[in-house]
């Protein structure tokens, strides 16, 4: 069966601008859950989703908005991007929400310049 | 201080060496303490999952929770090249819908032929 799937793989934006990723989860799972992954920070949690609703979401500013669709898939967007915003974002996929395993797909990897 | 602390290595081994992978916690609420692999240019995979403390033994792989020093470890037998990766300590307080995993930064390990 098909794992989570990412797009794009790799991003460069400039400073100010916005983004969009893609995740697409495991055919079946219904919980979405986002990371931000830093050498400095590690995984951070962003926030989850099931059902089309945020369920839990952790503390970064509110330039970083995610959404979920009724097929499941979720998007990440995040607004007028920082320097810092450079990190590879990590997508798992659980079958329920707050389940224990979670599959995660490669990631996007995004520069900020 | 960080709620999960993980030594980052890099850890350096021979093949066939028994690897030790360790992180330490601060908040005694964790329940659920999980190991995630990590290979490079690819999202976490989840290797072992305990519950509570005790040990629990998978493969060549096996995973040891002391709750009373907050201390959870990694064992890896005959280790082998393709073991090379960076391990991710994970914690959570409950698997309910509350549920955020707290992680380490991870270890980074070369298991060298």
């Amino acid at each position: 069966k098909a794992g989570v799937t990412q797009t794009p793989r790799y991003l460069i934006k400039t400073r100010g601008q916005q983004v969009t990723l893609s995740c697409s989860p495991i055919s079946g799972h219904r919980s979405v859950s986002w990371y931000q992954q830093t050498p400095g920070q590690g995984l951070q949690f962003l926030f989850e989703y099931f059902s089309e609703t945020q369920r839990n979401k952790g503390n970064f500013p509110g330039r970083f908005s995610g959404r979920q669709f009724s097929n499941s898939r979720s998007e990440m967007n995040v607004s007028t991007l920082e320097l810092g915003d450079s990190a590879l974002y990590l997508c798992a996929s659980s079958a329920t929400q707050g389940a224990t395993e979670a599959f995660f797909g490669q990631g996007t990897r995004l520069t900020v310049v | 201080q960080k709620e999960v602390e993980q030594d980052p290595g890099p850890l350096s081994v021979p093949e066939g060496a028994i690897v030790s992978l360790n992180c330490t916690y601060s908040n005694s609420a964790f329940q659920y303490f999980m190991w995630y692999r990590q290979y490079s240019r690819k999202g976490p995979e989840l290797l072992m999952y305990t519950y509570s403390s005790g040990n629990k033994e998978d493969g060549r792989f096996t995973a040891q929770v002391d709750k009373s020093s907050k201390y959870i470890s990694l064992f890896i037998r005959d280790s082998q090249p393709s073991d090379s990766a960076t391990y991710l300590c994970a914690m959570a307080r409950s698997a309910g819908n509350n549920r955020k995993l707290i992680w380490g930064l991870g270890t980074s390990l070369a298991v060298n032929p």
